[in-house]
């Protein structure tokens, strides 16, 4: 247990729809990362807030949007969803922003499923 | 681009050795290398930054070659746990940290007894 949780663990949705999906960072850890890991696609960084600021951003569609509360948890919104988007969305959390400590602690992953 | 690792897959006996390679064609600030079981979530191996800071688990290690872009982790007297898929995942230099990295395209590791 990585002690980093993620909510839902599985979502079934349809095309069109949007969900929001909830990620809490280890205890202390500032910093939380998403990512979209897809068959074809592979693991692929989205976004990264620091202490409820946009730290770094990656192929992260205009359609998705995240944000970082006060309490650091995060939260990954998916709008107007496409089959494609289905895949294991995994959140991780980590100290700092960057350096030698800065490990990455990967949470258990949402699976979401666009019908 | 995404860095490319080598080799695509690999089957070895318990206490075998293996080396797995990353290879970016960007100047690199960090690697990262991570071990995913199947249906799991990755987990954190070694970190090694330019200039030669590193940090990970005692029994594996690995090495970055800041002039060639390349990383390799070395994993000795292999166990059956470390059966999985291996992933490098690199932080480009643009004059320092970016955060953001890019992970290769996977390592399939199988340890039989």
């Amino acid at each position: 247990d990585s002690g980093v949780t993620q909510t839902p663990k599985h979502l079934i949705t349809a095309t069109g729809q949007r969900v929001t999906l909830r990620c809490s960072p280890r205890s202390g850890d500032l910093s939380v990362y998403w990512y979209q890991q897809s068959l074809d696609q592979g693991l692929q960084f989205l976004i990264q807030y620091y202490n409820g600021e946009e730290r770094a951003k990656g192929n992260i569609l205009e359609r998705f949007s995240a944000q970082q509360f006060p309490d650091l948890h995060s939260e990954l919104n998916l709008s107007s969803l496409e089959l494609g988007d289905s895949a294991l969305y995994f959140c991780a959390s980590s100290p700092f922003s960057s350096g030698v400590y800065n490990e990455q602690f990967f949470g258990p992953g949402t699976r979401l499923t666009v019908l | 681009q995404q860095p490319v690792q080598s080799p695509q897959a690999v089957i070895l006996r318990e206490g075998e050795d293996a080396v797995i390679n990353c290879s970016s064609s960007k100047a690199l600030y960090s690697v990262h290398w991570y071990r995913q079981k199947h249906g799991e979530a990755p987990v954190f191996l070694m970190i090694l930054l330019k200039g030669g800071e590193q940090k990970g688990h005692d029994k594996i290690s690995a090495s970055f070659n800041e002039k060639k872009q390349q990383s390799s982790l070395y994993l000795t007297a292999s166990q059956l746990s470390y059966s999985g898929t291996y992933f490098c995942g690199t932080e480009s230099d643009y004059g320092g940290a970016t955060n953001k990295l890019i992970f290769g395209t996977g390592t399939l590791l199988a340890v039989q007894p």
